[in-house]
């Protein structure tokens, strides 16, 4: 499968401990984003990296997230002191330097 | 601010008709529309987009069509079939170098058979 992969894909922890997501990207993709969607909205763009460079965080992304692509290729997303209201699905995507990129499943991160 | 906007929270279409899903959007940077479709516990898949330069683009049963004046897209799939229920999310993203993509709230489309 050369499609997109996270894991885990679910995730349930307690309010306060840290949290981390793997993504592995479609291996010639060069451009890596992390979004979050929650009940009845869409993705919202938290932020992406070409290459190993992270170009841009939304300010949804506040500094509990931590955003990692090491040797541009697997990315981490570490969230620390998890909040109730951080639990949503978090969505990696992947591209070419075009618009159309190609998600994986996803981690559903419940924090109780 | 919901720069990517669609009303219809849900559609239900008899298989064999066509199926329309609207969006509208209110920045005008923006330079590329897609469709993404999303079953239960997955993630978003690419159907269709559209550059600005455009007002049309077909692919097999879907067709974008885009009206720049009006800041308005939609989705036409025909012949619709069940297995095209899912959740439909227009997105849309800047120019070059500006990729990230800004999504609607979904419509979800219900296939009658």
């Amino acid at each position: 499968d050369t499609g997109v992969s996270q894991n885990p894909r679910h995730k349930i922890t307690k309010r306060g401990q840290n949290v981390t997501f793997r993504c592995d990207p479609i291996s010639e993709h060069n451009r890596l984003y992390w979004y979050r969607q929650t009940l009845g909205q869409g993705p919202e763009f938290l932020t992406y990296f070409q290459n190993e460079a992270q170009l841009e965080k939304s300010r949804l992304l506040s500094d509990r997230f931590s955003a990692e692509r090491p040797k541009g290729s697997f990315s981490t997303l570490e969230i620390q002191r998890t909040e109730q209201g951080d639990s949503a699905m978090y969505l990696c995507a992947s591209s070419l330097e075009v618009p159309e990129a190609f998600f994986g499943q996803g981690t559903r991160l419940t924090v109780v | 601010d919901q720069q990517v906007k669609q009303n219809s929270p849900s559609l239900s279409v008899q298989e064999g008709r066509i199926s329309i899903l609207n969006c509208d959007y209110t920045n005008s940077m923006f330079d590329y529309f897609l469709w993404y479709k999303k079953y239960p516990a997955e993630g978003p898949t690419f159907l269709i987009s559209i550059s600005s330069i455009k007002d049309k683009n077909e692919d097999g049963r879907f067709t974008v069509f885009l009206n720049k004046s009006a800041k308005h897209l939609s989705l036409h799939i025909v012949p619709s079939q069940p297995g095209d229920s899912a959740v439909y999310f227009c997105a849309a993203s800047g120019d070059f170098g500006n990729e990230k993509l800004t999504f609607g709230t979904g419509t979800r489309l219900t296939i009658i058979p």
